[in-house]
This record gives structure tokens, C-alpha cells and sequence, in this order.
């Protein structure tokens, strides 16, 4: 089973602040498959990046993916307000997925 | 529009079983891969079993295996998990995804129902 690890635990930053998220891997995401998602309280999580570095449909392009083998970032160029949540990134490279324990991004 | 609407948690007994059921709409439900993923009270999500879009190639996360059995109607556009022997431990809230595509990525999630395992 693959691991992935996600630092750091929480950024505190500004909006219109840059935000960059990382997640390790315990093993080699085979053909990058690494997926980003955010979720907001009390909501189920949204699809973000896909191929470590693919937008999913009508995600804005102050997301962007990168990384390959098993290190990972996502950035957020400038963050807005309903950017501060819980991220987490999945690999789906081999069976079975894995998800990352999280980051949150909180208000400073 | 593109719609998952989970139903059937509540609260079961240590040992006991449930069913889940997911609704699908608002997309060609028998061409996709489906999932079930869950995550605990204030915890972090864990993918739990996944269907192919013919029913085939079930697969499960190890925390599950022999107990949990997901399958899908296509003729009703519905995802099913059963679960029994169920633990403390599978207290969560449960999503039905769709998969995206080729990839194992979920780009349409349900709203979660919610599973209590307690005596």
C-alpha cells in the first residue's frame, strides 16, 4: 500500500496570499496518477487536479498541479475565500487508493 | 444535472448489517466506474471499494475485504454497498463517487450518509 504524507499539517496565510502544499509518497505514483481535492466544512470534497497536473472541469487556473514520481505540490497562486479548507491529495496509481492525512489552509 | 444522492445509513449494532444505496442522474451511469469512500468524525477520507461500470473488477481496501460487497444496478442507476460484521471503526460518513474517465479520481460525489456502529 502505497503512503502518502502531507506537510504541512496546516499554513496559515492571507487571502490573495500563495499557497503551496506538498504530498510525498511512500513509493513511486506510477504514471502520475495523483489527484488533489479541497473540501469545505460540511461538504463532500471537490475533484481539483488529476494527473498530477490536469485541471478538472471549471477549476479556476489559480490551481495548479506538479510533481512527479513521489513528491507532489499543489499551488494556489492567490487565495480567495473560499479556498481555506482541508486539502488532500490521492494516488490512484495502484490498489488500494490512498489518500493523504490533509492539509488545512486557515485564515492568518 | 450530474446528481449522486446517497441513502440508507443509520445507526447499527456492533456485528450487525446495512445497506447503502446510490442514486445516480444526470449522466450515463453504465459507462462509469463507481466508488464508495468514507471518512470518520473529523477525520480524513478512505477509499473504500470500487466497481467497474459492467459490475465487474470489484476491488476493496484490505480494512473491508470480506465483510463489504459493493454492486451497481444499471437498469436502476443505482450503486449499492452491503456491509455487515460491522465495527465500531466503520462509524462514517459514506460517499458514493463516480470516476473520472480513466482515472481513479472522483469528480462527482454525493452528499455522504452517515453509518454509526454502536450497542
Amino acid at each position: 500500500e502505497i503512503v502518502l504524507t502531507q506537510s504541512p499539517g496546516t499554513l496559515s496565510l492571507s487571502p490573495g496570499e500563495r499557497a503551496t502544499l506538498s504530498c510525498r509518497a511512500s513509493q513511486s505514483v506510477s504514471s502520475n496518477s495523483l489527484g488533489w481535492y479541497r473540501q469545505k466544512p460540511g461538504q463532500a470534497p471537490t475533484l481539483l487536479i488529476y494527473g498530477a497536473s490536469s485541471r478538472a472541469t471549471g477549476i479556476p487556473d489559480r490551481f495548479s498541479g506538479s510533481g512527479s514520481g513521489t513528491d507532489f505540490t499543489l499551488t494556489i497562486s492567490r487565495l480567495e475565500p473560499e479556498d481555506f479548507a482541508v486539502y488532500y491529495c490521492q494516488q490512484y496509481g495502484s490498489s488500494p487508493f490512498t489518500f493523504g492525512p490533509g492539509t488545512k489552509v486557515d485564515i492568518k | 444535472q450530474v446528481q449522486l444522492v446517497e441513502s440508507g445509513g443509520g445507526v447499527v449494532q456492533p456485528g450487525g448489517s446495512l445497506r447503502l444505496s446510490c442514486a445516480a442522474s444526470g449522466f450515463r451511469f453504465n459507462i462509469f466506474g463507481m466508488h464508495w469512500v468514507r471518512q470518520s468524525p473529523g477525520k480524513g477520507l478512505e477509499w473504500v471499494a470500487y466497481v467497474r461500470y459492467d459490475g465487474g473488477n470489484e476491488k476493496y481496501a484490505d480494512s473491508v475485504k470480506g465483510r463489504f460487497t459493493i454492486s451497481r444496478d444499471n437498469s436502476k442507476n443505482t450503486l449499492f454497498l452491503q456491509m455487515s460484521g460491522l465495527r465500531a471503526e466503520d462509524t462514517a460518513v459514506y460517499y458514493c463517487a463516480k470516476k473520472f474517465d480513466n482515472d481513479d479520481v472522483f469528480d462527482v460525489w454525493g452528499q455522504g450518509t452517515m453509518v454509526t456502529v454502536s450497542s
